[in-house]
């Protein structure tokens, strides 16, 4: 039972180049998040998955996209990277009867 | 809307020594209560969460009681060890959403 697993564990990209940040979960969750969590301003929701299927924006959607391909996988795309997207992703899933939401290990991301 | 305040840190104690991380909330309803530790280098874990008022939480010798009165959650731990040292969250998920609020997060550092 991995959990919730993330790739890549780091990456540097330039500005304007683009990538997906992949997770997925072995607990059966129907819900699923991405955060990125910047120094000093704790977690901020980027977009969430109630279900397979359906996405809604979080609190920072800008430049960002989001595909819920299966239960198991939701994956976050940057489409033309920029500097101020520099950050630690976390992708999370939660467990439905109790709310507790189970982390991956985080995406270090670079942009320069 | 819905928001957590925690105390600015980092606190820093000696081993053993008696530990307290402030958190109160905003919200308009009665919210579930968590607080998540995250380990350097690591993505968050639940740490302990309470339900309604006055309920306990408890784990690894950490408590949290949750107080409607004064809209707090306080994190406590009679004697604190280098183990401990982490970030604490402290985070809240109000009605049927299946959303959390987390606050900024407070760094605790322990020394030997």
């Amino acid at each position: 039972n991995a959990g919730v697993t993330q790739t890549p564990k780091f990456q540097v990209l330039k500005t304007g180049q683009s990538m997906t940040l992949q997770c997925a979960q072995d607990m059966n969750h129907n819900s699923m998040y991405w955060y990125r969590q910047d120094p000093g301003m704790g977690l901020r929701l980027i977009y969430y998955s109630a279900s397979e299927g359906t996405t809604d924006k979080g609190e920072v959607p800008n430049g960002y996209n989001v595909s819920r391909l299966n239960k198991r996988e939701f994956s976050l795309r940057l489409e033309s990277a920029a500097p101020s997207q520099t950050s630690v992703y976390f992708c999370a899933s939660m467990r439905d009867e109790t709310y507790e939401q189970y982390f991956g290990p985080g995406t270090r991301l670079t942009v320069t | 809307g819905d928001s957590v305040t925690q105390m600015e840190g980092p606190v820093t104690l000696s081993e053993e020594a008696f530990l307290t991380i402030n958190c109160t909330y905003t919200a308009t309803g009665y919210p579930s209560l968590f607080w998540y530790v995250q380990y350097p280098g690591e993505g968050l874990q639940l740490l302990l969460k309470a339900t309604k008022a006055d309920d306990k939480g408890s784990n690894k010798g950490f408590e949290a009681t949750y107080r409607k009165e004064t809209t707090s959650f306080h994190l406590e731990k009679g004697s604190v060890q280098v183990s401990d040292s982490a970030v604490y969250f402290c985070a809240l998920r109000l009605g049927a959403g299946n959303m959390l609020t987390f606050g900024g997060g407070t760094r605790l550092m322990v020394k030997p």
